[in-house]
């Protein structure tokens, strides 16, 4: 079965610096990824999605790249803030094209930005 | 528009007892997902409904049971609570499962703790 390991439990980093996330994933590859950010007693906000057949795809401050050959995605976020501190999911569907009902997730890296 | 809203959002029951979770989903959303997030586990995934019908179930025991009603909005209900119930649940909505990577909007869960 399909699993996702975040390389990292937890990242520091000084602001203003990018902040790289990577989310590995052991089995097939996924129709698409998405990534999702969580607040400590909120539930999780969707950021980002990315399909199969993109190399890359931004928002704002926010990168993600998905490399079907490494089985693997990249989050990153530049000029990074203490606001951006949370703990960042990534998701995928549970089989290729699978429903959204399927969606497992990552168990996350928690992202702490220092002033 | 407003959110996913869960109720309630905390609760504290007995080993034995049984608990009943409420989620309304955002207006218009008719897929509604479940999940059980643990420090140790992550975010794993229960069940889903659309249109008032099952669609997929994650690998939890029997004592874990979900419906969804004709307005969308949906319940879920574990029955002869363990200490290893304790958890945040979580539900999410998500707009059509016509396209599968449509981005899950979760609500602020309810903290379970079973003691």
């Amino acid at each position: 079965s399909q699993k996702i390991e975040q390389n990292s439990e937890a990242l520091n980093i000084q602001e203003g610096k990018t902040a790289t996330l990577t989310c590995n994933y052991t089995n097939y590859s996924p129709a698409y990824l998405q990534w999702y950010r969580q607040d400590p007693g909120r539930g999780p906000v969707f950021l980002l999605l990315i399909r199969e057949n993109e190399k890359e795809k931004r928002k704002e401050r926010l990168k993600v790249t998905f490399d079907t050959t490494l089985k693997q995605s990249l989050f990153h976020i530049t000029a990074s803030q203490p606001a951006d501190s949370a703990t960042y999911l990534c998701a995928l569907p549970e089989g290729h094209g699978g429903s959204q009902g399927n969606l497992i997730f990552g168990k996350g890296t928690k992202l702490s930005v220092k002033p | 528009k407003a959110g996913v809203t869960q109720t309630p959002r905390y609760l504290i029951k007995t080993r034995g007892q049984q608990v009943t979770l409420s989620c309304s989903p955002i207006s218009g959303h008719r897929s509604v997902s479940w999940y059980q997030q643990t420090p140790g586990q992550g975010l794993q995934f229960l069940f889903e409904y659309f249109s008032e019908t099952q669609r997929n179930k994650g690998n939890f025991p029997g004592r874990f049971s979900g419906r969804q009603f004709s307005n969308s909005r949906s319940e879920m209900n574990v029955s002869t609570l363990e200490l290893g119930d304790s958890a945040l649940y979580l539900c999410a909505s998500s707009s059509t499962r016509d396209r599968g990577d449509s981005p899950l909007h979760f609500g602020n869960g309810t903290r379970l703790t079973v003691t």
